[in-house]
């Protein structure tokens, strides 16, 4: 079975820093891949996702994140952290051809400090 | 165009007591999933509808189940209610049949506590 690690609970980023939150996950062939994010009291949001092709993929509000087959990785990162990127990340990942949903990482806590 | 709506967003149960929530996807999603989010246990794949039928189903017992109508609007009901089950429930929708291949709009969930 598929299975998401997020190995980071929490992480404390000042504002301007650079992100990058970890993801790694175990899988057999070619996984499809997610993060999403939650604030507080909302839904999750799709920042981007890999299916194929380019290994670094771009996603909404300065976030991309790069595909490493070899790691088993996928980790999400942005350049510079606005305070409003405080939320919970959630990396997940999906089987081809319409089978089970998503599985969903346990999520990284992300503050941020002044 | 509206999201995917939930209802109600809170709800307060009493063990061995049923619930129903309701989703309405965003208009011409014609896919609706629910997901369980717990501190513990994370967020979990419960079942997945598309055109009314039920295409794929989580690892949770039988009192959890649920119906999607021909609008596309689904319902879940859980029966015979326990303490484990208070939960964020979150409703995704899509628009094809996506398992895990596309993309989840989700709704802001419906709190539930069973005391």
């Amino acid at each position: 079975a598929q299975s998401v690690t997020q190995p980071d609970i929490h992480i404390t980023v000042s504002e301007g820093a650079s992100l990058e939150l970890r993801c790694n996950y175990s899988y057999g062939a070619t996984p499809y891949l997610f993060w999403y994010v939650q604030s507080p009291g909302q839904g999750l949001q799709l920042l981007l996702k890999y299916f194929s092709g380019d290994t670094l993929v771009q996603g909404i509000k300065g976030f991309e994140a790069e595909f490493k087959r070899s790691q088993s990785s996928f980790n999400l990162r942005k350049p510079s952290v606005h305070w409003s990127d405080a939320a919970e990340y959630f990396c997940a990942v999906g089987k081809g051809g319409g089978a089970d949903g998503l599985t969903f990482g346990k999520g990284t806590h992300l503050i941020i400090q002044p | 165009k509206a999201g995917v709506t939930q209802t109600p967003r809170y709800l307060i149960k009493t063990r061995g007591q049923q619930v129903t929530l309701s989703c309405s996807p965003i208009s011409g999603h014609r896919s609706v999933s629910w997901y369980q989010q717990t501190p513990g246990q994370g967020l979990q794949f419960l079942f997945e509808y598309f055109s009314e039928t039920q295409r794929n189903k989580g690892n949770f017992p039988g009192r959890f189940s649920g119906r999607q109508f021909s609008n596309s609007r689904s319902e879940m009901n859980v029966s015979t209610l326990e303490l484990g089950d208070s939960a964020l429930y979150l409703c995704a929708s899509s628009s094809r049949a996506t398992g895990g291949t596309g993309e989840l709009f989700f709704g802001e969930g419906s709190r539930l506590t069973v005391l």
